[in-house]
Order: C-alpha cells, then structure tokens, then sequence
C-alpha cells in the first residue's frame, strides 16, 4: 500500500527544535520529489519546501518565512523523509503534511499529518 | 511569488446538481517545458488534502469522473458535474510551475 507516516510532532517552546519524519512505503522513495505542507488551524495549505529525487539532482528549495530555520532531508536507506525545524516561532504552529510526487507534475501522495504546537 | 485567487470561497449547492470553482493565477502557468503544472485538491472534513486532478485536467487514477478541470495561462476551472454529499469539504487550487509552489485560499463546498 503507498503510504506516507508522519512523526515527531508536540508541544515546543518558541526558539525551540523539533524534528519531523515522514515514512515512505510501497514505492520507491528513491524516485520520488518529496515535500511538506502545513496547516494552520483552521487556515488554509502552505507549502514549506520540497527535495527533488537524487536522480534529477536532490535540489532542495524552502518557502521564504521558514528558510534558514528548517532543513529537508531524505534517507534512501531509512526510506525517510526528514524536517529539522529550529528557532520555532508560534507561527510555524500547524498541522504539517508530507506529499510526494511519483507522477511528474503532480504530489499524487499525501500523508495524515503530524501537529505541531509552539506555545510559551 | 504566484499568487492564486479562488473564487467563490464559499459554495452552497444543491445534491445533484453542478458545482464549479475558479483559481485565477498572478503570473501565467505554463511552464518551459509546455506543461502546466496547475493541481485541485480536495479536504473532506477531519481529513487531508488529497489529489484529484493535476497538470490542470488529469484525473488521478480512482477519482470519479464527475470532476473535471480545464484552463490554460491564468485562469483555471475545476467542475463537478452532479454534487454527491462526499464532495463536501475545501477544494484548493496549487500551482508548481514556479517556486515557492503555492496555494488558492480554498474554496468551501457545502451542500444547501
């Protein structure tokens, strides 16, 4: 079954980290464009950013209100796409989605998603 | 930044009958490589977002042909030919031709 598992929200304090994952099953992580996407409660989707597949080149690019404050990573052994998110501001608060694109021109998956919470 | 306008946000409609929601883009979609890359998803309540067309008419496999989209440049539709009451939920328009990929504000589709 093509899946994405979100993990490793909570509760942080702002200026804290906090480090998301997204496991990948049922196709090949390795081919894929990965990504995330949040939620604000009861807002809209924003995009965060995304890493191209290691075959078109691993680029990876950020949304400007969280660039220089996260990292995308993905882990071809782990199958594990991961969101190291530093100096947390109670904006970053949201749902965060992990999506990935196995068909060009379209993120065809989406995950269940993982809350993130950033409150004093 | 592509900036992508819905309209309406809001859309009560009856069970049965026709629905349709237009994204309006900032700067035209089409990409150098002739493609545009212009995607609906669809929300339902407690739920997350999920596929149902890309490349602004391709209906990802599994997605009931009620829905449909269509446009070119700037301006773009998505269809739903007869409302079912799954339908219910937010339906937002995504481009990612350009980066920062982005969103529509999202459109509520609620039955009357």
């Amino acid at each position: 079954e093509v899946q994405l598992v979100e993990s490793g929200g909570g509760f942080v304090k702002p200026g804290g980290s906090l480090r998301l994952s997204c496991a990948v099953s049922g196709f090949s992580f390795r081919n894929a464009w990965m990504g995330w996407v949040r939620q604000a409660p009861g807002k809209g989707l924003d995009w965060v950013g995304r890493i191209k597949s290691k075959a078109d080149g691993g680029t990876i690019d950020y949304t400007a209100p969280v660039k220089g404050r996260v990292v995308i990573s993905g882990d071809d052994s782990r199958n594990t796409l991961d969101l190291q998110m530093n100096s947390l501001k109670t904006e970053d608060t949201g749902v965060y989605y992990c999506i990935a694109s196995r068909t060009p021109g379209a993120y065809d998956v989406w995950g269940q998603g993982t809350m993130v919470t950033v409150s004093s | 930044d592509i900036v992508m306008t819905q309209a309406p946000l809001s859309s009560p409609v009856t069970l049965g009958q026709p629905a349709s929601i237009s994204c309006r883009s900032s700067q035209s979609l089409g990409h150098s490589d002739a493609d545009t890359y212009l995607s609906w998803l669809q929300q339902r309540p407690g739920q997350p977002p999920r596929l149902l067309i890309y490349m602004v008419s391709k209906r990802l496999s599994g997605v009931p042909d009620r829905f449909s989209g269509s446009g070119a440049g700037t301006e773009f539709t998505l269809k739903i030919s007869r409302v079912e009451a799954e339908d219910v939920g937010v339906y937002y328009c995504m481009q990612i031709t350009q980066l920062p990929h982005t969103l529509g504000q999202g459109t509520k589709l609620e039955i009357k």
